[in-house]
Order: structure tokens, then sequence, then C-alpha cells
């Protein structure tokens, strides 16, 4: 069982460019979110979806978009890369999305030049 | 108020210590609350959680303070492996998780 799986592990972009975050559960989770963590400001919460066919904006979702498809995939795209979207960015699921635990990924760690 | 709020620390700790830090949340009507663990450069994962008075696990004691509203973490007998920042989390409107900033441990030999 694999439980959450991020790709790429990192990844250095240029401004300007289109990038997608890959986020991948087997743990058949109905909820699943996107933070972003950034030194001295914590995990942010960038979108979530609380099942399949459904997304929220959390509390930093501008230059970002996401889509659930279906219970396991949960990817986040960034339209137009900008420097300040360089951070490290984790996926995380819960069974439900009230307040079970959080499982999280290992992280994507992007660069934006 | 932010909803959860961590002092960062950090706290250096002599091997074999006691060290307990706390943690205040916003939300009166929260129910249950989490530590996290999180490593340099890993992703956070959980420590224990907190449900009413709170929860004991070996070397690890969270509390629970409804009416000052804070939860707790004290670790005995630190050990060189109990280095990393520790997360406190608590729901919050929409049910969505707030993730404190962490508390950053580093214990010395």
């Amino acid at each position: 069982i694999a439980g959450i799986t991020q790709a790429p592990t990192s990844q250095i972009l240029a401004a300007g460019r289109r990038m997608t975050l890959r986020c991948t559960q087997d743990m058949r989770h109905n909820a699943m979110y996107w933070y972003r963590q950034d030194l001295g400001l914590g995990l942010r919460l960038i979108h979530y979806s609380n099942t399949a066919g459904t997304t929220g904006k959390g509390e930093v979702p501008d230059g970002y978009s996401v889509s659930r498809a279906n219970t396991d995939d949960f990817p986040l795209t960034l339209a137009s890369a900008v420097p300040s979207q360089t951070s490290v960015y984790f996926c995380a699921s819960s069974y439900t999305s009230g307040s079970d635990e959080q499982f999280f990924g290992p992280g994507t760690r992007l660069t934006v030049l | 108020r932010k909803e959860v709020e961590q002092d960062p620390g950090p706290f250096n700790v002599p091997e074999g210590a006691t060290v307990a830090f706390n943690c205040t949340y916003s939300n009166s009507a929260s129910q249950s609350f989490f530590w996290y663990r999180q490593d340099c450069r890993k992703e956070p994962k959980l420590l224990m959680s907190v449900y009413s008075s709170g929860n004991e696990d070996g070397r690890f004691t969270a509390q629970l303070n409804r009416a000052s509203q804070y939860i707790s973490l004290l670790i005995r007998d630190s050990k060189l492996s109990d280095s990393a920042t520790y997360l406190c989390v608590a729901p919050y409107g929409n049910n969505r998780l707030a993730f404190g900033k962490g508390n950053q441990v580093v214990v010395i030999p």
C-alpha cells in the first residue's frame, strides 16, 4: 500500500510556464487537499475536495486550479507560474472532510525562476 | 486571532530532559485536536490525536484545556531522534483543519 504519492519530487520551472503537480492516494479517502509550506508561514490550504466531482477554494487559491475526476487523483495546476509560487507543495487526504486526521504525501519542491 | 498559535522556539532540550509546549486555538467548538511531527524537508506525520481530557503514548503526553483553549505536548526523557518540528492542529470553520506554524525542538547530546 503506497498511501499518497506525489510527482514530481522536485521541479525547476521557468516563469510563465504551465505545470501540473500530481497526487494519487490508494486509501479510498473521500477528501483531498493541497497545501503549500513556506518558511515562517506554515502550511496554507490552497484547494480542497470533499468528494470526487467537487472542489473548493482554500486560503491561498489564486494562480492555482484543481480537478477531482475520481476518488484517487487530485492534480494541482499552475496555469502560468510566477516566482512567488516557489514553495514546497503537500497533498493530503482524509476519510471524510470533517475533522478527521489527514495523511500527507512526501511533497513536491517547486522552484520558479 | 489566528486559528492556531504556537511559539516557534527553538526549544533546546538536553538529552534525557523533559520539554513541554502549548498551542492556543480560537474555535471554542472544536472537539478533536492533533499533534503532528515534521522532520526537516519531510511531510507532516500524525503523532497523536487529542480528545476530551488528553492522551498519552509512551513518552508523549498531550493535554487539552478547554477553558483556556489550549492544548499542550509534553515529551519525557527526550531522545536525539525527537528533534523535529511539532505542529498543533485544530478544526475550524467549514470542517477544515488549521495547522500551527510548529514548535521546533532540538535535543542536544
